[in-house]
């Protein structure tokens, strides 16, 4: 059974475009994250939410907004897009926010052409 | 802001060495650290989580200290084997929102 899974796996996309990242975790954890992975491998934490609360928000681009319809899932939608947004995006869960073992999805590489 | 260097970057070794990858963070608040690989296009697996108030971890070939005062974290592998080939991160984690920063890895391959 796939712990904490993203959709989809790969998305090629043009400037300009809008498009989601899904993530959902059957784990039963309390808190979400997303995180990004640019071309050098530096990978930062973007968003992390709890209980469906926005708790941590990076300098991050407003044309980034995650959505956690429930604690299951936290997607991210990005508006706009740009060529710098070309980066693998990885989903990761914790039990709360005071338990720290992360989770990892398998990520999404996206490409902006 | 936390700053985490990893050393070696890249790491190549025969198989069957003991090895140490090393791990230094800037600031010493944590709550606890905790070591991944990453396999190339893969997400990532946790391999040893380090509470704040702990100076080591064990896990079968794995074991893990941490030193929070210095603010150094190694990771030793045992016998290695080429299936241990991966890039191998380490993540320190400041405060109750598990603010998490990453160093950039050491990339390990194990040459049969």
């Amino acid at each position: 059974d796939t712990a904490v899974s993203q959709t989809p796996k790969y998305l090629v996309t043009q400037m300009g475009n809008d498009k989601s990242i899904k993530c959902e975790q059957n784990l039963g954890h309390d808190t979400m994250y997303w995180y990004k992975q640019d071309s050098k491998k530096f990978l930062k934490i973007m968003f992390s939410y709890n209980n469906k609360e926005l708790i941590i928000n990076e300098t991050v681009p407003n044309r980034f907004s995650p959505k956690s319809p429930d604690k299951a899932h936290l997607n991210l939608h990005i508006n706009s897009l740009e060529l710098g947004d070309s980066a693998v995006y990885f989903c990761a869960s914790s039990q709360n926010r005071d338990t720290y073992e992360q989770y990892f999805g398998p990520g999404t590489r996206l490409t902006v052409t | 802001k936390q700053e985490v260097t990893q050393i070696p970057a890249a790491l190549s070794v025969p198989e069957g060495e003991n090895l140490v990858l090393n791990c230094s963070f800037t600031d010493s608040a944590i709550y606890n650290l905790q070591w991944f690989r990453q396999d190339p296009g893969k997400g990532l697996t946790s391999l040893l989580l380090i509470q704040s108030s702990q100076r080591e971890q064990t896990s079968g070939r794995l074991n893990a200290s941490l030193d929070k005062s210095s603010g150094r974290s190694t990771l030793y592998i045992a016998a290695s084997q080429p299936g241990d080939s991966a890039t191998y991160l380490c993540a320190p984690v400041r405060g109750g929102y598990q603010k998490v920063t990453f160093g950039i890895g050491t990339k390990l391959q194990v040459i049969p």
